[in-house]
């Protein structure tokens, strides 16, 4: 059974309109929650992470809000660019800090059209 | 070089082959990952390496055998395989102990097709 779900596999948007990509978990034991992008050939890419203390982190056009009672989370994009167009990884740990592999969801392919 | 590293991006080998991927971390860290992603599958977590320890292995087949030989570089031994094993596998490193907790950084990934 997946413990994260990205349940939008795709999203379009158009430039500069604000984008929301949607995460649930299902695991309490998840303490640091991070996004990730992904482009054709290449590898994933931090984006942003947010820890289960905080509800809300800020970089940039980037921001991830955290429901810890729905088990939810999300990242905004504000203003959207033809650059966002990617696919977009919701990934969890539970190590607290210590080494552990991170539980990702199945992606959501975000188009920006212009 | 810079990031981490991954070679050969794409490879294409038998059933009866025995083939190694390598990684390489250029960004001092000291815990390595080996993930796998098959088509229409999310990520899913192999092998953990902490200070060259194995510290996980997510129940993969032993025609999968990781080596960590010192805490810059990883290797996985493929011998075997079957052609479900055809995926992309990405290879992680992280600096364990250091916030921002857990961020890894990821590979290019090696696209490997069994026949």
């Amino acid at each position: 059974d997946q413990q994260v779900k990205q349940n939008s596999p795709s999203l379009s948007v158009q430039e500069g309109r604000i984008s929301i990509l949607n995460c649930d978990y299902t695991n309490s034991m998840f303490d640091y929650f991070l996004w990730y992008k992904k482009y054709p050939a290449e590898g994933p890419t931090f984006l942003i992470s947010i820890s289960s203390i905080k509800d809300k982190n800020e970089d940039g056009r980037f921001t991830v809000f955290l429901n810890k009672s729905a088990k939810h989370l999300s990242l905004h994009i504000v203003p959207s660019q033809p650059g966002d167009s990617a696919v977009y990884f919701c990934a969890a740990s539970a190590s607290g800090g210590g080494a552990d592999g991170l539980t990702f969801g199945k992606g959501t392919h975000l188009i920006i059209q212009p | 070089e810079t990031g981490v590293t991954q070679t050969p991006r794409h490879l294409v080998m038998g059933m009866t082959n025995k083939k190694s991927l390598k990684c390489e971390q250029h960004l001092g860290h000291n815990a390595m990952y080996w993930y796998k992603q098959s088509a229409k599958k999310p990520l899913e977590l192999m092998f953990v390496y902490n200070f060259k320890e194995q510290t996980e292995n997510n129940s993969v087949p032993s025609r999968f055998s990781p080596e960590c030989p010192n805490s810059s570089h990883l290797f996985l031994h493929l011998h075997t395989l079957q052609p479900e094993d055809s995926a992309l596998y990405l290879c992680a490193s992280s600096q364990v102990g250091l916030a921002p907790y857990n961020e890894q950084f990821f590979g290019p990934g090696t696209r490997l097709t069994v026949l």
